[in-house]
């Protein structure tokens, strides 16, 4: 069983849609997180939920907005896509409490934006 | 606030030779310290991390690194490199909460036969 999945793995559309990735885990953890991943490979975390509650919302334009309708899921909702936010969405989770937690990382989505 | 440096962006090793893959960090507090290996269109997954004790670590697939307080470093070593060890390497810290991690920009490593 995957712990982390997040689906779909590869998103190719137009500038100015409307996207959505969805995202899984089935290892009780308290704490969900979205990477974005460049093409310089940098990962900067976008946002981090702790039982449905958001917890780390870094400077991400509004135009993305997670969900998390339970602990286990958090979803990435983007408005109006842009050639800039082309890139590996990775939806990751942790423990939450304990110190050194290991974050579990999902296999990414890849979204180009034509 | 927390931090790391990768030094070396690129790194290239000949099969069975020394793989060292560098990593400092930066943390007001005692850190949580990380590698992770990133395989081509994969996910990132865990090879080791340093929390307390044995400052030693040993993580899967040979790899290993040290905690090292007195020079802020926690770099990664395998004795002897193979083909499949071709990835993305990222160092990471985290803060006590576990909320927050820090990643470092990556270094790739490339085996040459």
């Amino acid at each position: 069983d995957t712990a982390v999945s997040q689906t779909p793995k590869y998103l190719v559309t137009q500038m100015g849609n409307d996207k959505s990735i969805k995202c899984e885990q089935n290892l009780g953890h308290d704490t969900m997180y979205w990477y974005k991943q460049d093409s310089k490979k940098f990962l900067k975390i976008m946002f981090s939920y702790n039982n449905k509650e958001l917890i780390i919302n870094e400077t991400v334009p509004n135009r993305f907005s997670p969900k998390s309708p339970d602990k286990a899921h958090l979803n990435l909702h983007i408005n109006s896509l842009e050639l800039g936010d082309s890139a590996v969405y990775f939806c990751a989770s942790s423990e939450t409490g304990a110190s050194g937690n290991t974050i579990y990382f999902g296999e990414g989505s890849w979204l180009t934006v034509v | 606030a927390q931090s790391v440096t990768q030094l070396g962006s690129h790194v290239s090793v000949s099969e069975g030779a020394l793989v060292l893959l560098r990593c400092n960090y930066s943390s007001s507090v005692p850190p949580y310290l990380f590698w992770y290996v990133q395989y081509p269109n994969q996910g990132l997954q865990l090879l080791l991390k340093y929390t307390t004790g044995a400052t030693l670590v040993k993580g899967i697939n040979g790899f290993e690194a040290e905690f090292k307080k007195s020079e802020t470093s926690f770099h990664l070593t395998k004795p002897s490199a193979h083909m499949s060890d071709a990835a993305e390497y990222f160092c990471a810290v985290s803060d006590n909460t576990g909320n927050q991690f820090y990643f470092g920009t990556g270094t790739s490593l490339t085996v040459i036969p």
